[in-house]
């Protein structure tokens, strides 16, 4: 069974950065055929897509967010993280880590759905 | 970006009704590309049907999706009391973005 883990402070200043680990168990990020994203959600309201990272370090940022986010992977952690810089109280949500399916022909696509969340970690941006 | 609009926001029925839940895109979505989600309060969204019409493993015979283009449905056939939550639906598209409703609280009347 596949399980998700989201990791990091709960607190972060202003215009500083927002740092998460994922942690999954169950799988093998290395073994490809999977599309790691973060999602967020502000308090009381939807969901919004920040990106996503393949296994081999392949990224796509939600534009709207493209300038501030990074999101890496750790194999050898069977980890991906993310770090959103220059915080600001609109960043407060609670963030989630989740998995898409990869459908491989001649290059790789998402299929475009999530079949695994994390729990979901607060983040607080306040001094 | 595409944008997903649900209705109504608000949903209220009573346990063995029925309930249909509507998502209507700003622009055509692919069917492959239309998922549904469920959300307890402090919980993750849990996946309920993806490719418009496909039910996600373990998500009982009673949810059930249907639709093409910019109009999908996600509906419950006899809602049980662990049905009541909110629920999104959400695209994956040719940008490349991912994009959620703004969600329909479903609540028992």
């Amino acid at each position: 069974q596949v399980q998700l883990q989201e990791s990091g402070p709960g607190l972060v200043k202003p215009s500083q950065t927002l740092s998460l680990t994922c942690t999954v168990s169950g799988g093998s990020i290395s073994s490809g055929g999977y599309y790691w994203s973060w999602i967020r959600q502000h308090p009381g309201k939807g969901l919004e897509w920040i990106g996503y990272i393949y296994y081999s370090g392949s990224t796509y940022y939600n534009p709207s967010l493209k300038s501030r986010v990074t999101i890496s992977v750790d194999t050898s952690k069977n980890q991906f993280s993310l770090k959103l810089s220059s915080v600001t109280a609109a960043d407060t949500a609670v963030y989630y880590c989740a998995r898409d399916l990869a459908y491989c022909g001649g290059d790789c696509y998402p299929e475009g759905y999530f079949d695994y969340w994390g729990q979901g970690t607060l983040v607080t941006v306040s001094s | 970006e595409i944008v997903l609009t649900q209705s109504p926001g608000t949903l209220s029925l009573s346990p063995g009704e029925r309930a249909t839940l509507s998502c209507r895109a700003s622009q055509s979505v692919s069917s492959s590309y239309l998922a549904w989600y469920q959300q307890k309060p402090g919980q993750a969204p849990r996946l309920l049907i993806y490719g418009a019409s496909s039910r996600a493993t373990g998500i009982p015979d009673r949810f059930s999706g249907s639709g093409s283009g910019t109009d999908f449905t996600l509906t419950i056939s006899r809602l049980e009391p662990e049905d009541f939550a909110v629920y999104y639906c959400q695209q994956y598209g040719s940008s490349l973005m991912y994009t959620f409703g703004q969600g329909t609280k479903l609540e028992i009347k």
